[in-house]
């Protein structure tokens, strides 16, 4: 049972333009939100998160967007970089974040293309 | 200031044999998971320790997986009586008590 889905494997977008990578989940115990970055051969780093009681938080160039109603959430990165080219992954944790297990999406494979 | 680190980096097993995964967590940081990736998939939870306990092992498999973080040392993950389908990923992360998680490298874990 897949509780947090990233339905798009792959994602091109041209440099400079915004890229949107979506997320849905549907367990609705899930309260904390996070993105991460993953190049080959290495571990995921950590990008960006948000709690349920936002809707929007931002950091430099990335925009995560929550809507709780609809179960979804969205990364924005704008403008891309080709340093930006990586597969990301959407995490979700309970209301015990940061004493409970990650739930992960399968990622999205971005390419940034020059 | 190092971050998780894991080793080996890359580990070949023949079927049958164990594997031994270590990570040591980052300075300061008393919680250890343990996710695995298998290919074209996300990470999977596998287990949660925090010295000497262990939190949550709902997703370890029931046989010949298992996992301890002592009270001295590296974190372990010990798979005994590899098979192909062990193949994987193996990720360790570290946290504090309430903060994100931190992850090391991996070790890639081939079973011939």
């Amino acid at each position: 049972d897949q509780q947090v889905k990233q339905n798009s494997p792959s994602l091109s977008v041209q440099e400079g333009r915004i890229s949107i990578l979506n997320c849905d989940y549907t367990n609705s115990m899930f309260d904390y939100f996070l993105w991460y970055k993953k190049y080959p051969a290495e571990g995921p780093t950590f990008l960006i998160s948000i709690s349920s009681i936002k809707d929007k938080n931002e950091d430099g160039r990335f925009t995560v967007f929550l809507n709780k109603s609809a179960k979804h959430l969205s990364l924005h990165i704008v403008p891309s970089q080709p340093g930006d080219s990586a597969v990301y992954f959407c995490a979700a944790s309970g209301p015990n974040f940061g004493n409970e297990k990650l739930t992960f999406g399968t990622g999205t494979r971005l390419t940034i293309i020059p | 200031n190092a971050g998780v680190m894991q080793n080996p980096r890359h580990l070949v097993r023949r079927r049958g044999q164990e594997a031994r995964l270590r990570c040591s967590p980052m300075k300061g940081h008393s919680h250890v998971y343990w996710y695995r990736q298998l290919p074209e998939e996300g990470l999977k939870f596998m287990v949660y320790l925090q010295k000497e306990n262990i939190i949550d092992e709902s997703g370890m498999p029931k046989e010949r997986f298992s996992a301890e973080f002592p009270k001295e040392g590296p974190s372990i993950l010990r798979i005994q009586q590899v098979v192909r389908g062990d193949s994987a990923a193996y990720f360790c992360a570290s946290s504090r008590l309430g903060e994100q998680q931190y992850f090391g490298p991996g070790t890639r874990l081939t079973v011939t």
